[in-house]
């Protein structure tokens, strides 16, 4: 049973398109993430909910809006998508923050690869 | 403001040699707590350690070890008698105890050639 799940794994569309991304994870998780890895493999921080709450933008373009229906889904919808919007996308979850050996560790999904013709 | 560097872009070394990777970081945080993830030609994301600010032992996981300075801000990751399996992308992270932010440096590509 998989712990952070991602669909679809693979999206290619077409330039003004829009388009969602899904995430869901069954750990019990309170924050959850999206990351962004383009093609040189650098991943950055895009969103962070915590129980449905945003606490994190971080300087994305306002076409991408996440939306988190309940603490277990976050999901990313990106409008007019654009050729630079083409990458990895990573959903992730972290259990409540604190000094505990599990606290702050990242569990990633599998990754949406969003390519944009 | 925190940051994560990975000066080495990309590193090639023979099977069996010992490889280090290295990462430096800036935080203004008193509290703070490293990562190294690892992600295979796979793809996935793999967490492999978690140290927080106030625990500078090193730590040694089968032919894994991590040395955590705080005087350099640094926390490499070597990798003894490397193996194929090693090769990957590396990723050091870093998150304070303000938010829930955890950045991520650029990583490091590790090739182990046979």
């Amino acid at each position: 049973d998989t712990a952070v799940s991602q669909t679809p794994k693979y999206l290619v569309t077409q330039m003004g398109n829009d388009k969602s991304i899904k995430c869901e994870q069954n750990l019990g998780h309170d924050t959850m993430y999206w990351y962004k890895q383009d093609s040189k493999k650098f991943l950055k921080i895009m969103f962070s909910y915590n129980n449905k709450e945003l606490i994190i933008n971080e300087t994305v373009p306002n076409r991408f809006s996440p939306k988190s229906p309940d603490k277990a889904h976050l999901n990313l919808h990106i409008n007019s998508l654009e050729l630079g919007d083409s990458a990895v996308y990573f959903c992730a979850s972290t259990p409540e923050s604190g000094i505990s050996s599990g606290a702050n560790v990242l569990t990633f999904g599998a990754g949406s690869r969003l390519t944009v013709l | 403001a925190q940051k994560v560097t990975q000066a080495q872009t990309e590193i090639s070394v023979v099977e069996k040699e010992d490889v280090t990777l290295d990462c430096v970081y800036e935080t203004r945080d008193t509290t703070y707590y490293l990562f190294w993830y690892k992600q295979p030609p796979s793809g996935e994301l793999v967490f492999l350690i978690r140290r927080n600010s106030f625990d500078e032992q090193n730590e040694i996981s089968g032919r894994y070890s991590w040395n955590f300075q705080k005087s350099t801000s640094s926390f490499n990751f070597t990798i003894t008698a490397s193996q194929v399996v090693d090769s990957a992308v590396y990723f050091c992270a870093l998150s304070g105890d303000r938010d829930d932010k955890i950045i991520f440096g650029k990583g490091t590509r590790l090739h182990i050639l046979p």
